[in-house]
């Protein structure tokens, strides 16, 4: 089955650049989205077809993704950033959602 | 508030069977794809089943093919997950989520709150 390999945590100061990746194979392929879960709180969607934003989602988020690897950008970061970040993608070949382990990003 | 509202967690012995519901509160699910999402204590995302907005498609994750099944009744508005042969790594919370489309395989766009399913004797 599919995997997509997530780093565990990342750490970034307030103001700076976060880049949270998400890597498969191929998954340049596959259509990423990304998923913000705060403590307490269900997931939400932040990115979705690799780049896109909902409206309500700061254009600090953005993604990108080619080859092997898929990235979630978050400029300017700020302390209401902080929480777990999920990379999600449909593995057609097995007919399965799949999540990434998730990047705890911590400001 | 547009959201999605789980029923019908609860603690269940090893073997026994529950069946959780979704419904919309401010937004529709009928029509629209659902899949459940569950989370275990401190642990990540795991995609669980997924049904198109006809119903007429289902997915299953291996760690649940055989078990679960995924239902829905557009005229009730909700969708169920009937749970069999529970286990204690079915311990979770247990999402829905609902994907923007009728079934081309979209993001989850609104999400409930989640209903807990304990499994323990």
């Amino acid at each position: 089955s599919y995997v997509l390999t997530q780093p565990p945590s990342v750490s970034v100061a307030p103001g700076q650049t976060a880049r949270l990746t998400c890597g498969g194979d191929n998954i340049g392929r596959k259509s990423v989205h990304w998923y913000q879960q705060k403590p307490g709180q269900a997931p939400a969607v932040v990115v979705y077809d690799d780049s896109d934003r909902p409206s309500r989602v700061p254009e600090r988020y953005s993604g990108s993704n080619s080859g092997n690897s898929a990235t979630l950008t978050i400029s300017r970061v700020e302390a209401g950033d902080e929480a777990d970040y999920y990379c999600q993608v449909w593995d057609s070949s097995s007919g399965q959602w799949v999540f990434g382990g998730g990047t705890k990003l911590t400001v | 508030e547009e959201q999605l509202v789980e029923s019908g967690g609860g603690l269940v012995q090893p073997g026994g069977s529950l069946r959780l519901s979704c419904g919309g509160s401010g937004i529709r699910i009928s029509d629209y794809e659902v899949n459940w999402v569950r989370q275990a204590p401190g642990k990540g995302l795991e995609w669980i089943s997924y049904i198109s907005g006809s119903g007429s498609k289902t997915y299953y994750a291996d760690s649940v093919k055989g078990r679960f099944t995924i239902s829905r009744d557009n005229a009730k508005k909700s969708v169920s997950l009937q749970m069999n042969s529970l286990r204690g790594d079915d311990t979770a919370l247990y999402y829905c989520a609902r994907g923007p489309s009728s079934s081309s395989l979209l993001w989850f766009d609104y999400w409930g709150q989640g209903v807990l399913v304990t499994v323990s004797s």
